[in-house]
């Protein structure tokens, strides 16, 4: 089974500052790839996607930017951090050429741009 | 983006009373997922369903995947106070993007 494995888990940053989030999946191959950022833990928002190394499609415009630099390796990342970027942010893997393809989360990081 | 409804917003129960809450869309979903979220921590999948009218069964949950493939529901028999999170529908359209309720809190109350 895969695990999704996500760091650091908590983060405080200043307003300007950038940001480097990682994921890196664990148990499977070419996954699909996924973003979230979760507001006062509610509604999940999709913020980027990928089905493959250097593959990106972002959901809304914003702030952030996601690279995919290997097959099981997703950063998000900004230059210069808003107090709108504060939340719990979810990094999320799944097969795309398989049948049952549920998702499957990592454990998050919480974010806090003072 | 799509828009999932999910509802009740929130739930508060006695103990060992049975949870029923639902999702519904515009859009006709390929997948329909349940998924519970404890606080500071990543969602963790309940149930997956794949095909419309299907009713399947993970203990005390159930879940089923509306015949219209727009709504979904998910039931919890006899809580117990270790089901108290949040928990979140998901519809994957065609393709690999998924879509996500905004949730249901339940509180159970021993």
């Amino acid at each position: 089974s895969q695990t999704i494995h996500q760091w650091p888990a908590t983060l405080v940053q200043p307003v300007g500052s950038p940001l480097s989030l990682e994921c890196t999946v664990e148990g499977t191959s070419n996954p699909n790839l996924y973003w979230y950022r979760q507001a006062a833990g509610r509604g999940l928002q999709l913020l980027f996607y990928s089905v493959g190394i250097g593959q990106i499609s972002s959901e809304v415009p914003q702030n952030l930017s996601a690279s995919r630099p290997q097959d099981r390796q997703f950063i998000l990342s900004s230059k210069k951090l808003l107090l709108s970027d504060s939340g719990f942010y979810l990094c999320a893997g799944n097969h795309g050429r398989s049948l049952y393809n549920e998702q499957f989360f990592g454990p998050g990081t919480r974010l806090t741009v003072l | 983006g799509q828009q999932l409804n999910q509802s009740p917003q929130s739930m508060f129960i006695q103990e060992g009373e049975d949870v029923s809450m639902n999702c519904t869309s515009s859009s006709i979903f390929n997948t329909w997922l349940w998924y519970k979220q404890d606080p500071g921590e990543g969602p963790v999948l309940l149930i997956a369903l794949y095909k419309a009218g299907e009713l399947t069964s993970n203990g005390r949950l159930t879940a089923q995947f509306g015949i219209t493939r727009k709504d979904s529901f998910l039931n919890i028999s006899a809580s117990i106070p270790s089901d108290v999170g949040i928990y979140f529908c998901a519809g994957q359209l065609p393709g690999n993007q998924f879509y996500f309720g905004t949730g249901t809190s339940l509180t159970v109350i021993p």
